[in-house]
């Protein structure tokens, strides 16, 4: 069965230091992997997903297979990062989705 | 775009009454999900429609909880009867068929049962 952990419950930074979010997932065949954020008073919403390779507010996420990890980086946090951040993730066919437990990134100023 | 509604947005009931939660997704959009979010846990998903058919319900708790997706557009998940444990905010979450993993999620319901 598919399985995702976040190992951080929290995880404090200063504004304009780097962040990086953990993630790493089990999964026998081939994953999509995402983040989901979700800031104070709003709906989770999607950051980011591996097969597009984007970079969104300055986050970016590299899927190392080998190491069955999706990190969450961001060179200068900003305040405004402050948020619930939600590993997740799925089938190649966009089925038996499981989200891990969530980081919650404090920055402070 | 409009985006997904949900309601009620809170309920408190006493465990063993039955309580029904309603999402629209946005137009268009074929994929329907609900899950389960207790406090300090990550979503779980209960099930997940393609259009009126289930794609997958194999953590929904079939004694007590039923979802239907009618006509293929809106959603009603049931809990009958609710027990203490299923205190959680349930979400609703919907997705277009061909680019179906960019889930837009709705507000939620909190639900307590005392």
């Amino acid at each position: 069965a598919q399985r995702v952990t976040q190992p951080e419950k929290l995880l404090s930074v200063f504004k304009g230091a780097p962040v990086e979010l953990k993630c790493n997932y089990s999964y026998s065949g081939s994953p999509e992997l995402f983040w989901y954020v979700q800031y104070s008073r709003q709906r989770l919403q999607l950051l980011l997903r591996h097969i597009s390779r984007e970079s969104i507010k300055g986050f970016t996420a590299d899927l190392n297979k080998g190491e069955t990890s999706f990190h969450l980086k961001k060179p200068f946090a900003q305040e405004e990062d402050s948020a619930m951040y939600y590993c997740a993730l799925s089938t190649i066919y966009g089925q038996n989705f499981v989200f891990g437990p969530g980081t919650r990134l404090s920055v402070l100023p | 775009e409009a985006g997904v509604a949900q309601s009620p947005r809170y309920k408190i009931i006493e465990k063993r009454q039955s309580v029904a939660f309603w999402c629209n997704p946005i137009s268009g959009h074929a994929t329907l999900y609900w899950y389960q979010q207790i406090l300090g846990q990550g979503p779980k998903l209960l099930i997940q429609f393609q259009n009126n058919g289930v794609v997958d319900d194999s953590q929904l708790p079939k004694d007590r909880f039923s979802a239907e997706r009618l006509k293929g557009v809106d959603s009603t998940l049931k809990i009958q009867p609710a027990k203490l444990e299923d205190s959680a905010v349930y979400l609703c979450a919907s997705s277009q068929l061909a680019v179906k993993n960019i889930q837009y999620f709705g507000a939620g319901t909190r639900l307590s049962v005392l």
